[in-house]
């Protein structure tokens, strides 16, 4: 089966401006989450869809992040405006059944520079 | 919230002997430890995991151990190969309100390093 898939791969910006990351999950998974992992650590959960609804975005920085999945498949994350602490990747996972056998399933991520 | 410590921060083994990385997790609610293997680049995949009404889990060279009283788990990778090389998180969670759903907190990853 397909995997979740990612876009852009990498993208740099200078800080203030903005960007969004695009994610499709595997087909049938309901559950979709961000990750944010910066340099030397571990993914840090940003925000947690089952199908179109947010269970978790208790650690989105909402003042500059959003996330959206309109259609309860994919998904979009957008920074603005980006500061130098946002230079990360960004992780996209799904999980099937709505993540009840626990096992997520991540893309390729978007590494994001500001500089 | 749930603050996942996880040691060593990096570990070089010689090819054949084994790794072991230790976590310890801080919320008694946590019921659910699995392992992601990330290889350089690549995308974070799980190699193992473990449920709280278990004390320990094999899958041919790899096992995890859970001690649910002390808040510790740990990954114990025998007979390690050059393969093996890669950054291991670990992560604790539990289930979201409503039940659907595992919240996970992962641990800051330990970088392992095989040596041939």
């Amino acid at each position: 089966e397909a995997g979740v898939a990612q876009s852009p791969r990498y993208k740099i910006i200078e800080k203030r401006q903005s960007v969004a990351f695009w994610c499709n999950p595997i087909s049938g998974h309901a559950t979709l989450y961000w990750y944010q992992q910066i340099l030397g650590q571990g993914p840090k959960l940003l925000i947690q869809f089952q199908n179109n609804g947010v269970v978790d975005d208790s650690q989105l920085p909402k003042d500059r992040f959003s996330a959206e999945r309109l259609k309860g498949v994919d998904s979009t994350l957008k920074i603005q405006p980006a500061k130098l602490e946002d230079s990360a990747v960004y992780l996209c996972a799904s999980s099937a059944s709505g993540g009840a056998d626990g096992e997520l399933f991540f893309g390729e991520g978007s590494r994001l520079t500001v500089l | 919230g749930e603050n996942v410590e996880q040691h060593p921060s990096t570990l070089s083994v010689q090819e054949g002997d084994s790794a072991v990385i230790k976590c310890t997790y801080s919320d008694s609610a946590s019921n659910y430890f699995p392992w992601y293997k990330q290889e350089l680049g690549k995308r974070p995949q799980l190699i193992i995991d473990i449920r709280s009404n278990v004390g320990e889990k094999k899958d041919q060279r790899i096992a995890v151990t859970l001690n649910k009283t002390a808040k510790h788990f740990s990954l114990h990778i025998t007979e390690t190969q050059p393969e093996d090389s890669a950054v291991y998180f670990c992560a604790a969670g539990y289930k979201n309100s409503g039940g659907s759903n595992y919240k996970l907190t992962f641990g800051k990853g330990t970088l392992l390093t095989v040596n041939p």
